[in-house]
């Protein structure tokens, strides 16, 4: 069976720090991978997605940056946080090519101080 | 552009009480239908799908009905429970494969 995989669970960073965050997903293979960003009390925002490896596409203009290095992996960064980085952030992915579900992982809360 | 309205919440009920939370979209094409549910602190859960006109989704008591005429994705539930105090998202397929998430609709059920 599929597993998704996101860490690190919660982050507290300060204004200006740089960030990482990395989502894996285990039991398939070339998934179209998705980020998301919730903000407290408001829908999902979709940040990033690629179909596969080296391949972001941006929904949002923004100070965050996504990428691929493997099939499985998908990593969201930041060289400078802004106050307003902060929310919930969630990684899903789902089978290329199939139906339309996506499934998501447990996310990371990232406060920014 | 592809979008979802949901009812705003939050919504409280009694337990046991009769649950409907509206769903209507905007959608390119033919899309596929879905709910999502949110624990507290958690991700998002598929709870059920439908994927053409007239299909029934239906998941843990849970069911949507897709109304091609009406645009529309109720998700129903005859008797709630304390354990289906959540956030729910009705999610309808967009272009390239994307979904497009309402705001979500807070559900508290009461003893």
């Amino acid at each position: 069976s599929q597993t998704i995989h996101q860490w690190p669970a919660t982050l507290v960073q300060p204004v200006g720090s740089p960030l990482s965050l990395e989502c894996t997903v285990e039991g398939t293979s070339n998934p179209n991978l998705y980020w998301y960003r919730q903000a407290a009390g408001r829908g999902l925002q979709l940040l990033f997605y690629s179909v596969g490896i080296g391949q972001i596409s941006s929904e949002v203009p923004q100070n965050l940056s996504a990428s691929r290095p493997q099939d499985r992996q998908f990593i969201l960064s930041s060289k400078k946080l802004l106050l307003s980085d902060s929310g919930f952030y969630l990684c899903a992915w789902r089978t290329s090519g199939a139906g339309y579900e996506q499934y998501f992982g447990p996310g990371t809360r990232l406060t920014v101080t | 552009g592809d979008s979802v309205t949901q009812m705003e919440g939050p919504v409280t009920l009694s337990e046991e009480a009769f649950l409907t939370i509206n769903c209507t979209y905007t959608a390119t094409g033919y899309p596929s239908l879905f709910w999502y549910v949110q624990y507290p602190g958690e991700g998002l859960q598929l709870l059920l799908k439908a994927t053409k006109a007239d299909d029934k989704g239906s998941n843990k008591g849970f069911e949507a009905t897709y109304r091609k005429e009406t645009t529309s994705f109720h998700l129903e539930k005859g008797s709630v429970q304390v354990s289906d105090s959540a956030v729910y998202f009705c999610a309808p397929s967009g272009q390239g494969g994307k979904l497009i998430f309402g705001q979500g609709t807070e559900l508290s059920v009461k003893p």
